[in-house]
């Protein structure tokens, strides 16, 4: 159980187009989906919380109107990069809260962004 | 400092070797206490997840924390070529809405 998926698992664009990545919960239903950044050899960064049916809640330093965030359903949740930029190019991963809260979190196998 | 620190390796060991990950931290406030494997180019994998201090122990792995020294360590016991991965450390405080991730551990285990 707990799984989640993520599409594409990998992407190249060009410079300023826009690019959709989804994420769902398989298994389960995810009220809460959080949006991670990952640079090699780089810890995750908090994007944004994503909540069913909410407005996102995007961490400080990041663009909300450049990462559009929509959790349209308790099984899914899309990140769009918004004319994407080369420095945009990074390794994307969404994830899933479980029941037991924000402590357990169960993570997509991300989205490789390259922008040309 | 950094609220999270966490040696990024590489770590080598010979198989069946009991392998030890740590990470420290400075926020008092941490509550939650997770570990994460993740294989290369894939998300992340929750391993365990602790409250407080103490042990926790999964099959081959224990998890603990030092509350009093801010410091969590995991060990691997009995150590597989398939336990060759990142293992990240995690922590949240109890009213946090996110928590925050260590960079890191490469552990490769030699056959």
């Amino acid at each position: 159980g707990a799984v989640v998926s993520q599409h594409p698992s990998w992407v190249i664009c060009k410079s300023g187009t826009s690019v959709k990545i989804e994420c769902r919960s398989l298994d389960f239903q995810a009220t809460t989906m959080f949006w991670y950044r990952q640079f090699p050899k780089q810890s995750l960064m908090l994007m944004a919380t994503s909540n069913e049916g909410s407005k996102a809640t995007y961490e400080q330093g990041v663009e909300k109107d450049k990462f559009l965030i929509n959790h349209a359903s308790l099984t899914l949740s899309t990140l769009t990069v918004t004319s994407a930029h080369p420095e945009d190019s990074s390794f994307y991963i969404c994830s899933a809260e479980g029941l037991a809260g924000v402590y357990e979190q169960y993570f997509g196998p991300g989205t490789r962004l390259t922008v040309t | 400092q950094k609220e999270v620190e966490q040696d990024p390796g590489p770590l080598s060991v010979p198989e069946g070797a009991i392998v030890s990950l740590n990470c420290t931290y400075s926020n008092s406030a941490f509550q939650y206490f997770m570990w994460y494997r993740q294989y290369s180019r894939k998300g992340p994998e929750l391993l365990m997840y602790t409250y407080s201090s103490g042990n926790k122990e999964d099959g081959r792995f224990t998890a603990q924390v030092d509350k009093s020294s801010k410091y969590i360590s995991l060990f691997i016991r009995d150590s597989q070529p398939s336990d060759s991965a990142t293992y990240l450390c995690a922590m949240s405080a109890v009213r946090d809405d996110k928590i925050i991730f260590g960079k890191g551990t490469r552990l490769h285990i030699l056959p």
